[in-house]
């Protein structure tokens, strides 16, 4: 059973440009959720996508955006890139039927994105 | 909307028992508790999830009284390899508003 994937697992920035984040998720998994995660702080959560469809979404704005592809993997796009956005992107995903599987994430190992 | 606090640090030595407890107050009928261990510079793991009463597994158990407004991670016999960031959420399902990442307990097993 192959686990969560990222990439790339590094990338700087300079402010103002745009980034593509990608996961694979765990398979069989049909829900991945993207989480920021700034220096010495928990992850926040940004959004989640659920076969193909946005599922929620957190406390970020609109240059946020995400897509979701028929076979479960997920971009994270993040334009008009500001110093604050410098922090570690998660992917994890989930199987979003019900029960504990549902409320159950499996992490990839981020990717840490650096903006100057 | 649940919210979760738990201690920002916690130390301990090589063979003892660590205990970290969650409180969540306001702990909704239909929500469970999850535990996760990050290692730095990795993404979170998942460690164990409960509804009451105890849970048990092969990395930790889980305590929940019967109130719910409160659980505590129990490890057992902890490692230099423990060493890491355990946070708590509450809620039913990931994403939803209230199952959300805190600042977390970040614990240091020293020799």
């Amino acid at each position: 059973e192959t686990g969560v994937t990222q990439s790339p697992t590094h990338l700087i920035k300079t402010r103002g440009q745009q980034v593509t984040l990608r996961c694979s998720s765990q398979s069989g998994h049909n829900t991945v959720s993207w989480y920021q995660q700034a220096l010495g702080q928990g992850p926040q959560f940004i959004f989640q996508y659920y076969r193909e469809e946005e599922n929620g979404r957190g406390n970020f704005p609109p240059r946020f955006s995400g897509l979701q592809f028929p076979n479960y993997s997920s971009e994270l796009n993040v334009n008009a890139l500001e110093l604050d956005d410098s922090a570690l992107y998660l992917c994890a995903s989930s199987l979003g039927t019900s029960g504990r599987a549902r409320r159950t994430q499996y992490f990839g190992p981020g990717t840490r994105l650096l903006v100057l | 909307l649940a919210k979760t606090t738990q201690p920002i640090s916690m130390d301990s030595y090589e063979g003892q028992e660590v205990n970290i407890t969650c409180s969540h107050n306001n702990i909704a009928t239909n929500d469970y508790i999850t535990w996760y261990q990050q290692f730095p510079s990795q993404g979170p793991r998942f460690i164990i999830q409960g509804y009451k009463t105890k849970v048990t597994n092969e990395v930790a158990s889980l305590f929940i009284p019967a109130d719910r407004k409160s659980s505590t991670l129990s490890l057992p016999r902890v490692s230099l390899s423990d060493t890491a960031v355990y946070y708590c959420l509450v809620g039913d399902a990931p994403g939803n508003n209230d199952m959300r990442f805190g600042a977390g307990t970040r614990l240091t097993v020293k020799p």
